[in-house]
């Protein structure tokens, strides 16, 4: 069981806007900044949105980030068939004091 | 350009010990917190353990390896460690070293290793 909860699965067709959740605690998303990392099949990690918002060098306009409260989206327009990867939220936790990830949302292009 | 690899994975019994390295280049390694995440077949990502830059003493560690993995730095040597001692089979994972964006909130990981394989088995 994750702190965080995303759903694990969120599907579109190409050129389709998907929304995935992540939803946590005052502890987590409510007291800190949301991170996001996109997996594609048999490669490590990268990351995709951080400090809510913001998009490293190289990660196209077409991810973006929100957060209100407890609960952060990311948002991928304009699906492609590159998109299909697993995507997870993550936050520090202060009661915890670590790192905390959701579960991961498998997106899949149809 | 930055690159993390990592080694020192492979078979261990339950009860055993191992420890990886993460080498670091292209960028000023003391400078940077680093964590260790790890990745159990075919599930999500685990945060397992952080420790702070030359400037500070600070580490942390995930409830489920504190008192049996130890991190550690040589920032002469450019390189990370994880000491696994007390392995059991749920420790079976990728471990991935990776970078911290410095200055900002939430402990982003900007560049990865491509892990490597932890396998604890009878």
């Amino acid at each position: 069981q994750s702190v965080l909860t995303q759903p694990p699965s969120a599907s579109g067709t190409p050129g389709q806007r998907v929304t995935i959740s992540c939803s946590g605690s005052s502890s987590n998303i409510g007291s800190n900044a949301v991170n996001w990392y996109q997996q594609l099949p048999g490669t490590a990690p990268k990351l995709l949105i951080y400090t809510n918002t913001q998009r490293p060098s190289g990660v196209p306009d077409r991810f973006s980030g929100s957060k209100s409260g407890t609960s952060a989206s990311l948002a991928i327009s304009g699906l492609q068939y590159e998109d299909e990867a697993d995507y997870y939220c993550a936050a520090w936790d202060d009661s915890l004091h670590g790192l905390v990830f959701g579960g991961g949302t498998e997106v899949t292009v149809l | 350009q930055v690159q993390l690899v990592e080694s020192g994975g492979g078979l261990v019994k339950p009860g055993g010990s191992l420890r990886l390295s993460c080498a670091a280049s292209g960028f000023s390694f003391s400078d940077y917190y680093m964590s260790w995440i790890r990745q159990a077949p075919g599930k999500g990502l685990e945060w397992v353990s952080h420790i702070a830059n030359s400037r500070s003493s600070t580490i942390y560690y995930a409830d489920s390896v504190k008192g049996r993995f130890t991190i550690s730095r040589d920032n002469a040597k450019n390189s990370l460690y994880l000491q696994l001692n007390s392995l059991r089979a749920a420790d079976t994972a990728v471990y991935y070293c990776a970078r911290e964006i410095p200055y900002s909130s939430g402990v982003p990981l900007d560049s990865w290793g491509r892990g490597t394989l932890v396998t604890v088995s009878s």
